[in-house]
């Protein structure tokens, strides 16, 4: 299983570009990178996926370096409500449909202050 | 994106009794999951309840203590029996999201023990 490890915390203003980072040493070549967004008291909300390289969306960015052990997600100009919890899963479902390789680590609390 | 639904949204219980949590979701999806989140932690994979076959336990969970159901595509059940306070915590069902290897999640049900 792809283990990951991400800082427990982080404090970031508002209006400053947030990075948090994510090490997967043990990625697999089938393995896809995953963040989650996790508010108190709601499911977790997908925010992201890469496999490698760079990607963007409307509300983040993912940057994967050539070797797949680490990746960044990118916030841009945080504001109070991204306040939450950060997670980054790694692995795929495998030919039986399960989530066991999915599994969510610690995340990252970020704090957005004003 | 799936809208998925779950009942009850919260609830307290005594000891010994058991609840069952209902998923339901808008649309048909083959792979559903079900997780725990204790209070302050991370999210922890109960098991995958897929569509047409027997639900899979992770390590730590037995089908007597949650028993689940999966009668059809946009349906899921999960009971939690014999209950004691060390059950308290939040349970989430998930479903495979239209992006590969992610995840939609439900609000989670918020079960207090005493």
């Amino acid at each position: 299983l792809a283990k990951t490890t991400q800082p427990i915390s982080m404090d970031s203003y508002e209006g400053q570009e947030v990075n948090i980072t994510c090490s997967h040493n043990n990625i697999a070549t089938n393995d896809y990178i995953t963040w989650y967004q996790q508010f108190p008291s709601q499911g977790p909300r997908f925010i992201i996926q890469g496999y490698k390289t760079k990607v963007t969306n409307e509300v983040a960015s993912l940057f994967i370096p050539a070797d797949r052990k680490s990746s960044t997600l990118s916030l841009p100009r945080v504001s109070l409500s991204d306040t939450a919890v950060y997670y980054c899963l790694v692995g795929d479902f495998g030919s039986s449909g399960s989530a066991r390789q999915l599994t969510f680590g610690s995340g990252t609390q970020l704090t957005v202050l004003p | 994106s799936a809208v998925i639904s779950q009942k009850p949204s919260r609830d307290i219980c005594q000891r010994g009794t058991s609840l069952t949590i209902q998923c339901q979701v808008d649309s048909q999806v083959t792979m559903m999951f079900w997780y725990r989140q204790q209070p302050g932690q991370s999210l922890t994979l109960i098991a995958t309840a897929n569509q047409g076959s027997e639900a899979t336990y992770e390590s730590g969970f037995v089908i007597d203590k949650f028993p689940i159901s999966r009668p059809n595509l946009t349906f899921s059940t999960l009971t939690v029996s014999n209950m004691s306070p060390e059950d308290s915590s939040i349970y989430l069902c998930s479903v495979e999201g239209r992006i590969q290897e992610t995840q939609y999640f439900g609000p989670g049900t918020r079960l207090l023990v005493l």
